[in-house]
């Protein structure tokens, strides 16, 4: 059974720092994304990686796929409070079916 | 409307009775999934359908659930005889699945979910 582990679990830390949130498995994924879910709605397509190594970057946020895509990273810079969320990553397997993550709950404080 | 629509938003309802839950996609979506979400946790697959094809029904928990999607559009999740245990919210999306060159998964589009709570 493939998992995709998220760490850490939660992470409540100030406006203006940094931050990083991790995707791992032991199995490789054809692509990977991630996602932010908001109180009281569904997640939202952040971006899409398709290949190792592969570095997007959507303002602040800085997103990393493993070389051996195997595992990806979230970082932030300088977060603001509107970051706020739930952070979702979805791998797509063999299968082209998606296996998640548990999620990272993000609190940004003023 | 543009994106997935699901109803009802709420329901509450008693142990042991059956409840429906609607799911419209996005029109030309051929794919369509169920996850169910407890409070503030990550996403418990359900089901999917993707165009004509057998639905993949390995995530249903129980024969209490059944799901159906009628003319390749709008879907129906229904749970018979409600344990307290199904309370959560139910999130519906749909996505574009097609080839280019090789399968890939596009965009999943969700709605805002139906939060079921049984008593």
């Amino acid at each position: 059974t493939q998992l995709l582990e998220q760490s850490p679990q939660f992470l409540s830390i100030q406006e203006g720092e940094n931050l990083t949130v991790y995707c791992n498995s032991s199995s490789v994924f054809s692509s990977l994304q991630w996602y932010r879910q908001e109180p009281g709605e569904g997640p939202v397509l952040l971006v899409t990686v398709v290949t190792g190594g592969e570095v997007k970057k959507l303002k602040r946020l800085t997103f990393q796929f493993g070389d051996a895509r195997k595992d990806s990273s979230l970082h932030i810079t300088a977060a603001q409070t509107g970051d706020t969320g739930l952070y979702l990553c979805a791998g797509a397997d063999s299968n082209y079916q998606l296996i998640w993550g548990a999620g990272t709950k993000l609190i940004i404080k003023p | 409307g543009a994106g997935v629509s699901q109803s009802p938003s709420n329901k509450v309802t008693e142990k042991g009775k059956d409840v429906e839950l609607r799911c419209d996609p996005i029109s030309g979506h051929t794919a369509l999934y169920w996850y169910r979400q407890s409070l503030g946790q990550g996403l418990e697959f359900l089901i999917y359908f993707q165009g004509n094809s057998a639905p993949d029904k390995s995530g249903l928990p129980s024969d209490r659930f059944s799901a159906e999607r009628t003319g390749g559009s709008v879907s129906t999740l229904t749970i018979q005889r409600t344990q307290q245990e199904d309370s959560a919210v139910y999130l519906c999306a749909s996505s574009l699945f097609f080839m280019q060159g090789i399968l890939s998964v596009g965009e999943l589009f969700f709605g805002e979910g139906s939060r079921l709570t049984v008593l």
